[in-house]
């Protein structure tokens, strides 16, 4: 069974910019949580979808924005990038959303995003 | 507040020693599940290990396992027989399984491992 997997794996912007990650769950797995971890701030919780809704979002202003597809594919969109948006943005997908008795997540390698 | 508390900022093991990570939780939710997961160089976040809140035994899955003490709220990680593949960091995490039921993890700081041959 394939894993999670994220593209791109590196990407470089500028200021201003916008930017779209992709995150494909395993095959199975209708929920794709996104988080995103900088030296400073460790690892946050950006949003959660589960079958095409957003079920849960964190702390981060409205330039963080996501969806996900039929297919439980899940895209993450940022506008008007700042510097502080450099980041390593992990996906996890799992097979459940939140149900008590499991539901690891399993995460993707990451996309390594540079705002220059 | 949902909290994760990792107060070992580094640590050292020799090779084949046994070594435990500490990770201490504060959530006034009854069921929920804590995690561990083990980030490389590389950054892939890999899963070791679950224990829900209601799981009486303590988790194990080959060379790790979840010292799972409730009442104290603490969920330390125990690696035996360290390997040099072992060297990274390492992250304690908790998701609530309230009525909002949903895949949100709420992560540590991270404590950084590194074996000696």
């Amino acid at each position: 069974k394939a894993g999670v997997t994220q593209t791109p794996r590196y990407l470089i912007k500028t200021r201003g910019q916008q930017v779209t990650l992709s995150c494909s769950p395993i095959s199975g797995h209708r929920s794709v949580s996104w988080y995103q971890q900088t030296p400073g701030q460790g690892l946050q919780f950006l949003f959660e979808y589960f079958s095409e809704t957003q079920r849960n979002k964190g702390n981060f202003p409205g330039r963080f924005s996501g969806r996900q597809f039929s297919n439980s594919r899940s895209e993450m969109n940022v506008s008007t990038l700042e510097l502080g948006d450099s980041a390593l943005y992990l996906c996890a997908s799992s097979s459940v959303s939140g149900l008590a008795g499991g539901a690891e997540q399993f995460f993707g390698p990451g996309t390594r995003l540079t705002v220059l | 507040a949902q909290k994760i508390t990792q107060t070992q900022p580094g640590m050292f093991v020799q090779e084949k020693e046994a070594v435990t990570l500490d990770c201490t939780y504060d959530t006034s939710d009854q069921s929920y599940g804590l995690f561990w997961y083990k980030q490389p160089s590389s950054g892939e976040m890999i899963f070791l290990i679950y224990q829900g809140s209601y799981d009486e035994q303590n988790a194990t899955e080959g060379r790790y396992s979840l010292n799972f003490q409730k009442a104290r709220k603490s969920a330390n990680l125990v690696i035996s027989a360290s390997q040099l593949g072992d060297s990274a960091m390492y992250f304690c995490a908790m998701r609530v399984h309230g009525s909002g039921n949903t895949g949100k993890l709420i992560f540590g700081q991270g404590t950084t491992l590194q074996v000696k041959p």
